[in-house]
């Protein structure tokens, strides 16, 4: 199995742009998350899906981050506008729900936001 | 809320010393227990987990963890250290009730000085 997908691995953008990150969960797994890790506040989780359903955002910082999980093959978190606070290391991780299992973790997309 | 604590924020030993990362978290009810490890530049990886029976677990790379359910903790052990395990280590709760959803502690840096 190729694990957890992300892309872009790199993504330098200026503020106010849109950003596209992008995850493909381990085949099979049903749950999705989405982390944010900085320096100062180390790894958040941002929101979770389970069967492509939103569980909890209560995670996500702002209105400026949405995020979708269209199937059960791929998800999307999207900051529009970016700022530069926005800046870190965003994690896509994918695991079983219903049962004791960890989690995955993708390479995960290192975000700068000029 | 739940939390996690790791109060090693920052550990420096030289090669062949012995390790231990505290782990302490404030859920009251039945937890699945993880450690993961991140080396420099790459993803968080599973090094060990707790589900349930012997509260000694035992990892890849040597690790070994024991879960001490009075004291809320899950402190992750290593008898003797290499350069190699230079890394970011975080301690992770799953509380039982809550599906799939992970607490992450904010980490340890740990490095080893050959």
């Amino acid at each position: 199995d190729a694990g957890v997908i992300q892309s872009p691995r790199h993504e330098v953008t200026e503020m106010g742009q849109e950003v596209t990150l992008r995850c493909k969960p381990i085949s099979g797994h049903n749950s999705l998350f989405w982390y944010r890790q900085t320096m100062m506040r180390g790894l958040e989780l941002l929101i979770y899906f389970n069967n492509n359903v939103p569980i909890d955002d209560s995670g996500m910082p702002e209105d400026r981050f949405s995020a979708k999980m269209p199937n059960a093959s791929f998800s999307t978190l999207k900051i529009q506008p970016s700022e530069p606070r926005d800046s870190a290391v965003y994690f896509c991780a994918s695991g079983i729900a219903g049962g004791v299992n960890e989690q995955f973790f993708g390479p995960g997309t290192r975000l700068t936001v000029l | 809320a739940q939390s996690v604590s790791q109060h090693n924020h920052h550990v420096i030993l030289s090669e062949a010393a012995s390790l231990e990362l505290g782990c302490n978290y404030s859920y009251g009810g039945t937890v699945n227990l993880f450690w993961y490890v991140q080396y420099p530049g790459q993803h968080l990886q599973l090094l060990l987990k707790y589900f349930s029976g012997d509260p000694l677990v035992k990892g890849i790379k040597g690790f070994e963890a024991e879960f001490i359910k009075s004291k809320f903790s899950f402190n992750l052990r290593k008898p003797s250290v290499q350069w190699s395990d230079t890394a970011e280590y975080f301690c992770a709760v799953n509380p039982w009730n809550t599906g799939n959803q992970f607490y992450f502690g904010t980490g340890t840096s740990l490095t080893v000085i050959p």
